[in-house]
């Protein structure tokens, strides 16, 4: 699996977008780009994958530039809540497993 | 959907005592399932994968005889820490491999919190 690199830590103001960037350069075709958080002492939660086209849902917006070497993961309005470590992770369609780097943890701030 | 679940949410026990922790996938089946362990201000390990019916594969210097697995059924895995020791007083997170459009996805239980006397 492609190694992702994000930036160890960020802050958001409240009700403001936040805006976290993934950098994963040696990405293969076949490698999809999954997006989870962790609000403390709680496990991992799903937010969005992508494979080439940007995707939107209910929690969250995925932008994957045209080379497929990074991503945004973009909250459009941030809250309180959503204070966590955010980790961006490269797989494969098989999705054996995945190795967890530090993330990024996202405070936002009132 | 694809909700997991893990008890206990937390337990304390003596060294020397084993502890059992139970994964269920609620509404999905799962045929593959991940165990992870997390120290404090860590990210999370892979510690094994469990398929259904057969062995788990462990991840390099996670000893197969002291965290047992059992993945009997398609809704339920199981970790035994035997002999627990102080050092092994960590955060337990199992996740089972479900489907997000078409994709597979891991969905994540919310962990247990294991403390060793």
């Amino acid at each position: 699996d492609a190694k992702t690199t994000q930036p160890p830590s960020m802050d958001c103001a409240e009700g403001r977008a936040a805006n976290l960037p993934c950098n994963h350069s040696t990405i293969s075709g076949n490698e999809y780009v999954y997006w989870y958080r962790q609000i403390h002492s709680q496990g991992p939660q799903y937010i969005i994958h992508g494979l080439k086209n940007n995707e939107t849902n209910e929690m969250a917006s995925l932008i994957i530039t045209e080379d497929r070497k990074s991503s945004t993961l973009i909250l459009p309005h941030a809250t309180l809540r959503d204070t966590a470590v955010y980790y961006c992770i490269a797989v494969k369609t098989s999705y054996d497993k995945v190795i967890f780097g530090p993330g990024t943890s996202l405070s936002v701030i009132p | 959907g694809a909700v997991v679940s893990q008890h206990p949410s937390r337990v304390i026990c003596k060294s020397g005592t084993s502890v059992k922790i139970e994964c269920r996938s609620l509404d999905f089946q799962a045929t593959t399932m991940f165990w992870y362990r997390q120290f404090p201000k860590q990210s999370l390990m892979l510690m094994a994968t469990s398929n259904e019916g057969s062995k788990a594969t462990y991840e390099q210097g996670v000893e197969k005889d002291k965290f047992l697995i059992n993945h009997a059924s398609l809704t339920l895995s199981t970790l035994t820490v035997t002999s627990a020791h102080p050092e092994d007083s960590s955060f337990y997170i199992c996740s089972g491999l479900g489907t997000s459009r078409s994709t597979d996805t891991q969905y994540f239980g919310p962990g247990t919190r294991l403390t060793v006397l």
